[in-house]
């Protein structure tokens, strides 16, 4: 089986601080999803990140894939209020031969609480 | 460009009761995964179906919870006599096809048994 581990699993900071939210596995994964969760609803989608190494922003967000592809990171610059959620990382579970049985595996996830 | 739909958003039900929970994958998505919320847990993966197959239903529970994604209509999570253990948020997500495609989350059902 493989498991994703994310930290912290609290993060309390002030609007404009910086931080950063790690997703680690003993595994290798083809890819690994980020996703933000709201109270009381589904997770919404942020970013795949596919190749070992990559790099990918979205405004304020930047998702780093590990060279290895074992774990991968979420910078977010500047935080806003606007921010504040529940941070998922997500990836296939099982992967013979390169084809995903389809099913993800999540971490935990980090409750990010951004402070006006 | 509807999302995934899921209904109902909220459940209530006494224990022994049935559950039915339903879900629309977005247009053009032909693959349907089921997951589970427990308070204070991550999701889990339950079921992942297509259209008349259950692909794999790893997640499941052996006894009283079915699923099922008939060739018209929604996929239909259920439940039979339910436990309180059951409360839970159950999520619906949808791909347009298997492998590294990725899935879109609908809002969720919050079952709660009383």
């Amino acid at each position: 089986t493989q498991l994703l581990e994310q930290s912290p699993q609290f993060l309390s900071i002030q609007e404009g601080e910086n931080l950063t939210v790690y997703c680690n596995s003993s595994s290798v994964f083809s890819s690994l999803q980020w996703y933000r969760q709201e109270p009381g609803e589904g997770p919404v989608l942020l970013v795949t990140v596919v190749t070992g190494g990559e790099v990918k922003k979205l405004k304020r967000l930047t998702f780093q894939f590990g060279d290895a592809r074992k774990d991968s990171s979420l910078h977010i610059t500047a935080a806003q209020t606007g921010d504040t959620g529940l941070y998922l990382c997500a990836g296939p579970a099982g992967v013979t031969g390169g084809t995903s049985y389809g099913k993800l595996t999540f971490g935990q996830g980090t409750i990010l609480t951004v402070h006006p | 460009n509807a999302g995934v739909m899921q209904n109902p958003r909220h459940l209530v039900r006494r224990r022994g009761q049935e559950a039915r929970l339903r879900c629309s994958p977005m247009k053009g998505h032909s693959h349907v995964y089921w997951y589970r919320q427990l308070p204070e847990e991550g999701l889990k993966f339950m079921v992942y179906l297509q259209k008349e197959n259950i692909i794999d239903e790893s997640g499941m529970p052996k006894e009283r919870f079915s699923a099922e994604f008939p060739k018209e209509g929604p996929s239909i999570l259920r439940i039979q006599q339910v436990v309180r253990g059951d409360s839970a948020a159950y999520f619906c997500a949808s791909s347009r096809g298997r492998g590294q495609d990725e899935q879109y989350f609908g809002p969720g059902t919050r079952l709660t048994v009383t």
